[in-house]
């Protein structure tokens, strides 16, 4: 699977669009970008995942690059209650039974007034 | 709405002892999973089900076992319980071949 590479931490302001970068520049041409958040005390929640053209749903946007080296998940109007740790994931469908996912350290998003 | 459910949200044990984490879930998934998440680590991945009956180990699997007589229902035992399995343990769910996991709301586990 493809290492991601993602900051330590963010700020962003109540109201405003978060960007949460994440680097993938060994992703292979079948793998997914997965992007999951975890609230404080709770379990992840998966939010959205894409392969190469750009996503959106109700919780957040996913751009990926042209190149598909690296992806943006941007939530539009970011309120305190966004304030979690975001992961990226890499993952490739094609593996039979075992749809298993590594999560690494993530970003810690606060979100603040 | 789909839903993972964990036994307890808080459980304190003896160390020695052997604790049981059930977890069960609601949609009709094929795979179920098992985590610990301890601070600086992320999550780990202990076991893996993707069907009735079959288990597959993760990352850390030592000290562990699981048990799917169900679909609906994946267990993790700690055999004799260590304080080193003092964790935050999380259950998800997901349908054979994806990845979108549903995950529980987990449970604490202190083990004195």
């Amino acid at each position: 699977d493809a290492k991601t590479t993602q900051p330590t931490s963010m700020d962003c302001a109540e109201g405003r669009a978060a960007n949460l970068p994440c680097n993938h520049s060994t992703i292979s041409g079948n793998e997914y970008v997965y992007w999951y958040r975890q609230i404080h005390s709770q379990g992840p929640q998966y939010i959205i995942h894409g392969l190469k053209n750009n996503e959106t749903n109700e919780m957040a946007s996913l751009i990926i690059t042209e190149d598909r080296k690296s992806s943006t998940l941007i939530l539009p109007h970011a309120t305190l209650r966004d304030t979690a740790v975001y992961y990226c994931i890499v993952r490739d469908l094609n593996t039979g039974t075992a749809s298993k996912l590594t999560f690494g350290t993530g970003t810690r998003l606060q979100v603040t007034l | 709405d789909v839903k993972v459910t964990q036994s307890s949200r808080y459980l304190v044990k003896r160390t020695g002892e052997k604790v049981f984490l059930e977890c069960v879930q609601d949609m009709d998934h094929e795979n179920m999973f098992w985590y610990r998440q301890d601070p600086g680590l992320g999550l780990r991945l202990i076991y893996f089900s993707y069907d009735v009956k079959m288990k597959e180990k993760g990352d850390i699997p030592e000290g562990y076992s699981v048990s799917r007589e169900k679909k609906e229902r994946f267990s993790l035992i700690l055999e004799s319980a260590s304080t080193n399995q003092t964790s935050m343990y999380l259950c998800a769910s997901s349908l054979l071949g994806y990845y979108g996991y549903t995950f529980g709301s987990g449970t604490r586990l202190t083990v004195v």
